[in-house]
């Protein structure tokens, strides 16, 4: 069974920063690429950043590029997503994501999803 | 940026009754590989979003056949064959084609 774990949300002020991590299990974590995707209080469902299968590839939102950056760790099967220079806009819950795979390489959607870990910036 | 535009905003349904999502991006969704990049998830209340459909039309694992996905191109079609009580929530289109990767506003299914 696919498990993703989050971890590394909670309170910080304007312009500090958090670490946050997925602890994935249950697939082989080396073969899909890795997501996170936030969604405010009361709001839709918003991308911030992608991670190739193999680490060599990261996208990011316009919003956190700069500020944010993904990696992986094939040795402990964990995403993370290091955020700096935090905004009030950037309070959300933050999903972890593990893309699905059809065929030969090609992207098949977000097909598991952790439980999300809140991070809210304030003074 | 592709925009991704859902509609309705919100929907109630009658259980058992068909209940149908449309979803209209601003450019084409064709991928090259030849399949559309675009896939449907469901937040149900209090929970995590979970994938129904990918790559247009195909259901995910574990999804019921009364769930289904159409359309190619700018156009997309999320159907319910008959309303369960259980599929109420927040219903995303989202688009992989480019990034940045965007997601629908969203369409609320309710019970009436």
């Amino acid at each position: 069974e696919v498990q993703l774990v989050e971890s590394g949300g909670g309170l910080v002020q304007p312009g500090g920063s958090l670490r946050l991590s997925c602890a994935a299990s249950g697939f082989t974590f080396t073969n899909h690429a890795m997501n996170w995707v936030r969604q405010a209080p009361g709001k839709g469902l918003e991308w911030v950043s992608t991670i190739s299968s193999t680490g060599r590839s990261t996208y990011y939102a316009d919003s956190v590029k700069g500020r944010f950056t993904i990696s992986r760790d094939t040795s402990k099967d964990t995403l993370f997503l290091e955020m700096n220079n935090l905004r009030a806009e950037d309070t959300a819950k933050y999903y972890c994501a593990k893309s699905g795979v059809f065929g030969v390489l090609i992207e098949a959607g977000f097909d598991s999803w952790g439980q999300g870990t809140l991070v809210a910036v304030s003074s | 940026d592709i925009v991704m535009t859902q509609s309705p905003l919100s929907l109630p349904v009658t259980l058992g009754e068909p209940a149908s999502i449309s979803c209209r991006s601003s450019q084409s969704l064709l991928h090259s590989n030849g399949y559309n990049s675009l896939h449907w998830y469901l937040q149900k209340p209090g929970q995590s979003p979970q994938l129904l459909i990918y790559l247009g039309s195909n259901r995910a694992s574990g999804v019921p056949d009364r769930f289904s996905g159409s359309g190619s191109g700018t156009l997309f079609t999320l159907k319910i064959s008959r309303v369960e009580a259980e599929d109420v929530g927040v219903y995303y289109c989202m688009q992989d084609v480019q990034t940045p990767l965007t997601f629908g506003g969203g369409t609320k299914v309710e019970i009436k």
